[in-house]
C-alpha cells in the first residue's frame, strides 16, 4: 500500500517562491506526480518523475530522491492565479500500476 | 483534441436510489480510472481499467458500486443503492497507458449529493 503526506495548508505572497513537500512509503514505487487543482475543477498534471533530480519546467520544478522518499514541487515568482490545491500522486510497481493521491496542499497567494 | 467528457455534472438524489455517470475518455486512450474526491480530500482510486479490461478495483465498494468498459472506450459507474458518504465528486481520467510518464486528463467531474 501507498501512504503519502502533504501539507495540508501553506501560504506565500505573491511574487514569492514557496516548496511543498511530499513524503511517502511505498510498497514499490514507479513515478511520483503533481497535480494542480483549482477548486471546483478538475486536476491538471503538472510534473512527473521517476528518477531522483530535478524537474524544471518553467516557473514550476519537481525534484525527487526515491532514498528518502520524498519529493517537492517549487514554485517560482508567484502569481495570484496559483492559488489551487497541489496534488502529489504516486504509482507503485507490480504490473497494475495504480496511482495513490495524497490528500493536497492548499496553497493560499495573497499580494 | 477533446478532452475526456463526463456526464451529468451534478447530480441529487435521496440514499438509496440509483445513479449513473458516464465518461467518454481522450480517443486513443487506452486506460481509464474513475475516482471518488471528497471535499478536502484527493482522489481515491475505484477502479481502472486497460482497454476493456479491469486492472484494478480493490477499492471499489462492490455491494453497492459496479462499473463497466464494453468496449474499451466508454465507461459507466453506477452506485445502487446510494448511501450518504457516497456524496463526492466523480471523476473520470484516461491515459495512454498506465507505465511511463503517462500523465492522467481528467474529466470535468459529476458532483454528487446524496440527501
Amino acid at each position: 500500500g501507498q501512504n503519502i503526506d502533504q501539507p495540508t495548508e501553506m501560504t506565500a505572497t505573491e511574487g514569492a517562491i514557496v516548496q511543498i513537500n511530499c513524503t511517502y512509503q511505498t510498497s514499490g514505487f514507479n513515478g511520483l506526480f503533481w497535480y494542480q487543482q483549482h477548486a471546483g475543477e478538475a486536476p491538471t498534471f503538472l510534473s512527473y518523475n521517476v528518477l531522483d533530480g530535478l524537474e524544471e519546467k518553467g516557473r514550476f520544478s519537481s525534484f525527487l530522491s526515491r532514498s528518502k522518499g520524498y519529493s517537492y514541487l517549487l514554485l517560482k515568482e508567484l502569481q495570484m492565479k496559483d492559488s489551487a490545491s497541489y496534488l502529489c500522486a504516486v504509482r507503485d510497481e507490480g504490473g497494475s500500476y495504480i496511482p495513490t493521491f495524497g490528500r493536497g496542499t492548499s496553497l493560499i497567494v495573497h499580494p | 483534441e477533446a478532452g475526456v467528457a463526463q456526464s451529468p455534472r451534478y447530480k441529487i438524489i435521496e440514499k438509496r436510489q440509483s445513479v449513473a455517470f458516464w465518461c467518454n475518455p481522450i480517443s486513443g486512450h487506452a486506460t481509464l480510472y474513475w475516482y471518488q474526491q471528497i471535499l478536502g480530500q484527493g482522489p481515491k482510486l475505484l477502479i481502472q481499467f486497460q482497454n476493456n479490461g479491469v486492472v484494478d478495483d480493490s477499492q471499489l465498494p462492490k455491494d453497492r458500486f459496479s462499473a463497466e468498459r464494453l468496449k474499451g472506450v466508454d465507461s459507466t459507474l453506477k452506485i445502487q443503492p446510494a448511501k450518504l458518504e457516497d456524496s463526492a465528486v466523480y471523476l473520470c481520467a484516461s491515459s495512454l497507458d498506465r507505465q511511463g510518464g503517462r500523465e492522467q486528463y481528467f474529466g470535468p467531474g459529476t458532483r454528487l449529493t446524496v440527501t
